[in-house]
């Protein structure tokens, strides 16, 4: 069975330009959350999507969106990248929504962003 | 509101020695406790969850974690380090009907040969 996978793993923006992460959960697992992994904050939670809707938000600012798709997939955007967006973007798939049943959470191996 | 504190940001032991990592958490009602481990480079993996239905957690790789109410603590423990256990170790803590995991800060394990 195939694991979370994340696109792409490694890349470098510029300030004020726009980024676009992907992430195909585990086959069958409808929630989909984001994560930010940095040194001095940790991981933060970002949002969970669960059937195409966002059941759950974190404390980013409006420049992080994310959406999901009727297939489970899931993107995550930040608009007008600042320096401190440099972290590594970690989605995580649950079958059924991290409050729910297990919690488990089934992690991809994250998207390093750097900031330039 | 729901927290977790990892006692030390690094911790080292020497391989076959006793592993002990420190969680706490903060939760007014019965919580969902994990351990999750993240390999350089990697993405993070489940060690062990409690859901409340044995305060022993018995994970993979040896390792095991007990709840103790009394205490607010999920402490993970492994009888005898190897050097592949050398990693960063995240306790975890949700509540039932919650929609998100809540981190403590991590704690990175040195095991010295």
């Amino acid at each position: 069975k195939a694991g979370v996978t994340q696109t792409p793993r490694y890349l470098i923006k510029t300030r004020g330009q726009q980024v676009t992460l992907s992430c195909s959960p585990i086959s069958g697992h409808r929630s989909v959350s984001w994560y930010q992994q940095t040194p001095g904050q940790g991981l933060q939670f970002l949002f969970e999507y669960f059937s195409e809707t966002q059941r759950n938000k974190g404390n980013f600012p409006g420049r992080f969106s994310g959406r999901q798709f009727s297939n489970s997939r899931s993107e995550m955007n930040v608009s007008t990248l600042e320096l401190g967006d440099s972290a590594l973007y970690l989605c995580a798939s649950s079958l059924m929504g991290s409050g729910t049943n297990t919690g488990e959470l089934f992690f991809g191996e994250g998207s390093r962003l750097t900031v330039l | 509101a729901q927290s977790v504190t990892q006692l030390g940001s690094h911790v080292s032991v020497s391989e076959g020695a006793l592993v002990l990592l420190r969680c706490n958490y903060s939760s007014s009602v019965p919580p969902y406790l994990f351990w999750y481990v993240q390999y350089p480079n990697q993405g993070l993996q489940l060690l062990l969850k409690y859901t409340s239905a044995a305060t022993l957690v018995k994970g993979i790789n040896g390792f095991e974690a007990e709840f103790k109410k009394s205490e607010t603590s999920f402490h993970l423990t492994k009888p005898s380090a190897h050097m592949s256990d050398a990693a960063e170790y995240f306790c975890a803590v949700i509540l039932l009907g919650g929609g998100k995991l809540i981190f403590g800060q991590g704690t990175e394990l040195s095991v010295k040969p």
